[in-house]
């Protein structure tokens, strides 16, 4: 079975200020996938970001960054100068196993207030 | 540009009604699935399709059925819509079978069941 923890449900930050949302992940595959995906107040989940369990690497994309660490089975998702339309749900996710049988987390609200 | 259109946006039903939520997808996709999404729950898979005329029940299929007759076009069915259908409903569609690939979702269907 596989299973992904997103423990914050809510987070309201001041815009500019740096947020980090967290996810822990749970699989006995040795070779998965882990995504972010956003979620818009209009409802469409948009992909972020796809990382394999081989692949340790950080990675940086404009104001975002992942940091992936398999001993601690987190990917965590860390947003620098936050914006006003980085308001969303953010969905961690993960696929192992057979078929693309996609596991969520319950999603991260985030508020970024002006 | 890649493509999943819901049907509705909004649909509010009756308690015992037959409900049906389409989702079509011009990307060519093998994969079709449908979620839905409830506060604190995240995605719960109810069925996902790997190709014409199959069909795979997810994590919650019970008071659900699905239906795939064109590769394009996958179709949820609620036989006896209930109260506890009430819910947000996204579909998604995926190339052929790859943990790699990242999931496209439409905009979803708010169902509510009076």
């Amino acid at each position: 079975a596989q299973k992904v923890t997103q423990a914050q449900t809510e987070i309201s930050v001041v815009e500019k200020e740096d947020v980090t949302l967290d996810c822990v992940y749970e699989t006995r595959d040795t070779t998965y996938y882990l995504f972010w995906y956003k979620q818009p107040p209009s409802g469409e989940l948009v992909f972020l970001i796809r990382r394999n369990s081989f692949d340790e690497q950080n990675e940086i994309s404009g104001r975002y960054s992942w940091n992936f660490q398999k001993s601690t089975s987190s990917f965590n998702f860390t947003i620098t100068a936050s914006q006003v339309v980085d308001s969303a749900v953010y969905f961690c996710a993960l696929t192992s196993g057979g078929y693309q049988k996609v596991t969520f987390g319950i999603g991260t609200k985030l508020q970024v207030i002006p | 540009d890649v493509k999943v259109t819901q049907s509705s946006r909004y649909l509010v039903k009756r308690t015992g009604e037959k409900v049906f939520l389409e989702c079509v997808q011009d990307m060519d996709h093998e994969n079709m699935f449908w979620y839905r999404q409830d506060p604190g729950l995240g995605l719960r898979l109810i069925y996902f399709s790997y190709d014409v005329k199959m069909k795979e029940k997810g994590d919650i299929p019970e008071g659900y059925s699905v239906s795939r007759e064109k590769k394009e076009r996958f179709s949820l069915i609620l036989e006896s819509a209930s109260t506890n259908q009430t819910s947000m409903y996204l579909c998604a569609s995926s190339p052929w079978d790859s943990l790699s690939e990242k999931l496209f979702f439409g905009s979803g269907t708010q169902l509510s069941v009076l």
